[in-house]
């Protein structure tokens, strides 16, 4: 079983819909979450941290289920230029900061 | 802007050459780490370095080396480069979020292996 597992998709949807991405991990002692986006041919970047109470950054909302080992991510309201992938990460407890990174969910959203 | 550049940008190499990829950062981080991605395997660790002349192994490290003479470089190297070893390559900082640690990416090196 993998660590960071995601459905690598593509999704695709029509501007305005709304999805959602999930992804499980299997560390029962991962304590930090997190989504990065990836656009085409970029280096990743930090969309935002996923907390145990949910969390919502205008039409993004992360949410995280610690019983069942499980991270979302919904996007409202889809827009063009949120065509990209996204990697749900997770940290592996240690000094270093190890980070466990899912290979990614594409999104397409189409006009 | 986490201040990350790696260079080159862009090489393409042949089998049995040696390869030095460089990462360049300006804010003073400690930690810097090399990764790879390929299709199907998103990013995994290659070696990571915790300080000057610090460094330890990823987990995919072997055919890899690195040196961390300065706080602000760190350089990977293929010794001998393979045709699997064709992938982008990212170097990244550690950096904190509230109380938690995230990583910041440089914009990566695109190398092909022939």
């Amino acid at each position: 079983r993998k660590e960071v597992e995601q459905d690598p998709g593509p999704f695709n949807v029509p501007e305005g819909a709304t999805v959602a991405f999930n992804c499980t991990y299997s560390n029962s002692a991962s304590q930090s979450f997190f989504w990065y986006r990836q656009d085409c041919r970029k280096e990743p970047k930090l969309l935002m941290s996923v907390y145990s109470s949910g969390n919502e950054d205008g039409r993004f909302t992360a949410q995280l289920n610690r019983a069942s080992q499980y991270i979302s991510l919904l996007i409202r309201d889809s827009k063009l230029s949120d065509s990209a992938t996204y990697l749900c990460v997770v940290n592996i407890p240690s000094n270093t900061g190890k980070l466990i990174f899912g290979q990614g969910t594409t999104l397409q959203v189409k006009p | 802007d986490a201040g990350i550049t790696q260079s080159p940008r862009h090489k393409v190499t042949e089998t049995g050459t040696p390869v030095t990829l460089r990462c360049h950062q300006t804010e003073n981080h400690r930690y810097m780490y090399w990764y790879r991605q390929d299709p199907g395997h998103g990013l995994r660790l290659i070696h990571y370095s915790y300080g000057v002349k610090d460094t330890d192994k990823g987990e995919v490290s072997d055919g890899y080396s690195v040196s961390r003479s300065k706080t602000e470089d760190f350089l990977l190297t293929l010794e001998s480069a393979t045709s699997s070893q064709t992938s982008v390559y990212f170097c990244a900082i550690k950096g904190s979020l509230d109380w938690q640690f995230v990583k910041y990416f440089g914009p990566g090196t695109r190398l092909t292996v022939l």
